[in-house]
């Protein structure tokens, strides 16, 4: 079946970086794109950005531009998100999740990656 | 900016029909396909809806999704009200940028 399979619970400084991970299963990698989605606590989504896994092309929320980074590793069906220059307000639960054509969907979702941001 | 605009909560009890509504704040929401998520708490959202009006495989058919352009909004319904279907419910779709939007989310609570 296919399935999105994200990277542990992470705790990081302020200004420290974090890169999560979304491996994919099931499904032809370079078939779909991903997008990155955040949850901070008690809040709604947030939809942060999406990578073409077919050729690398990418589409950034313009809030974050300049401090994230979204990348696909093909020989493994990885993606990845970094986020630079964290802040207090960056801490969140990140969630990939499969974009599914022609509406862009998101299908199926990954469980999701706390990331924690405290001095 | 475009953005989508639900209401914070709605309730009903169980058996009964409910509508949650999602309205665009410019354009046409008939521009770009509209999606719904379900999210209970403490998991990742799963998709009820897609393009508009399209369940996954596995969604009973008591969610059904529209769009109304005259008051250029969506809408799921959620027919036979089930304990199970109380959860955070949210819009998406994209705007002209293809950013994707997201509406800030209605609580459904089945009493």
């Amino acid at each position: 079946q296919v399935q999105l399979v994200q990277s542990g619970a992470e705790v990081k400084k302020p200004g420290a970086s974090v890169k999560v991970s979304c491996k994919a299963s099931g499904y032809t990698f370079t078939s779909y794109g991903i997008s990155w989605v955040r949850q901070a606590p008690g809040q709604g989504l947030e939809w942060m950005g999406w990578i073409s896994a077919y050729n690398g092309n990418t589409n950034y929320a313009q809030k974050l531009q300049g401090r994230v980074t979204m990348t696909t590793d093909t020989s493994t069906s990885t993606a990845y998100m970094e986020l630079r220059s964290l802040r207090s307000d960056d801490t969140a639960v990140y969630y990939c999740a499969r974009i599914g054509w022609p509406s862009g969907w998101f299908d199926p979702w990954g469980q999701g990656t706390l990331v924690t941001v405290s001095s | 900016n475009f953005m989508l605009t639900q209401p914070h909560s709605v309730s009903e009890s169980p058996g009964k029909t409910v509508t949650i509504s999602c309205t665009g704040s410019s354009g046409s929401i008939a521009s770009n396909y509209v999606q719904w998520y379900q999210q209970r708490p403490g998991s990742a959202p799963t998709t009820v809806i897609y393009e508009d009006n399209q369940r996954p495989s596995g969604v009973p058919d008591r969610f059904s999704g529209s769009i109304d352009s005259s008051s250029n909004s969506a809408s799921l319904t959620i027919s036979g009200l089930k304990t199970e279907d109380e959860a955070d419910y949210y819009c998406q779709s994209y705007d002209s940028s293809n950013h994707g939007v997201f509406g800030g989310g209605t609580k459904l609570t089945v009493l």
